[in-house]
């Protein structure tokens, strides 16, 4: 079975410039949760959707946005990119909504450097 | 907030158990207790989680305390493969409850 992939696996732009990432969950999982893993830290949430919506939203400005599509495919898009914005893109999957007792299965991430 | 809180980093040798704490004095009666782990260059990897019991499968085990403050990750023979950062978490619906950390950062040694 395909794990969670993500696109693209490094992508370099410079500041004030947008950028789009991807995400595909596996198969059966209705929620996508995206997070932020800055060298040498923990990776850091922003945003959970479930069924399309977004049901949570971590302390990121309003440059971070997201959506996701009827497959459960989802984008992060962020707007004015800063370099403080040069990071690891985490997606995660699982099956519900619930974050307490649902394991998440990560991809390994969008590369992005801002220069 | 229901954080936690690991040694920086560990040491074991190849082919020993291994057993990683982690301190979470302030955990509510609902929060399940996650482990992940996350090799370099990869995204992290669901380990195992449990709530209130000893859990098994087939990466490891996890022992939590009775009071449920702290609980520790056993992996029974460690290969150098095992040799990653590993987070324990408490993931809550609150948005503000998804905190990793910085791990703990465990060497293996042949």
């Amino acid at each position: 079975d395909a794990g969670v992939t993500q696109s693209p696996t490094h992508l370099i732009k410079t500041r004030g410039q947008h950028v789009t990432l991807r995400c595909s969950p596996i198969s059966g999982h209705k929620s996508v949760s995206w997070y932020q893993q800055v060298l040498g830290q923990g990776p850091q949430f922003i945003f959970q959707y479930y069924e399309k919506e977004e049901r949570g939203r971590g302390n990121f400005p309003d440059r971070f946005s997201a959506r996701q599509f009827p497959n459960y495919s989802s984008e992060l898009n962020v707007n004015a990119l800063l370099l403080g914005d040069s990071a690891l893109y985490l997606c995660a999957s699982s099956l519900a909504r619930d974050r307490k007792n649902q394991p998440q299965h990560f991809g390994d991430g969008t590369r992005l450097s801002i220069l | 907030d229901a954080k936690t809180t690991q040694p920086n980093s560990m040491e074991s040798n190849e082919e020993e158990p291994v057993h990683l704490p982690c301190n979470h004095s302030t955990i509510s009666g609902t929060d399940y207790i996650h482990w992940y782990r996350q090799l370099p260059s990869q995204g992290p990897e669901y380990v195992i989680h449990g709530l209130t019991s000893n859990v098994n499968n087939r990466m490891a085990s996890l022992a939590i305390a009775e009071d449920r403050k702290s609980s520790t990750l056993i992996l029974h023979r460690a290969t150098l493969r095992d040799a990653a950062v590993y987070y324990c978490i408490l993931p809550g619906n609150r948005d503000d409850k998804i905190i990793f950390g910085k791990g703990t950062r465990l060497h293996i040694l042949p």
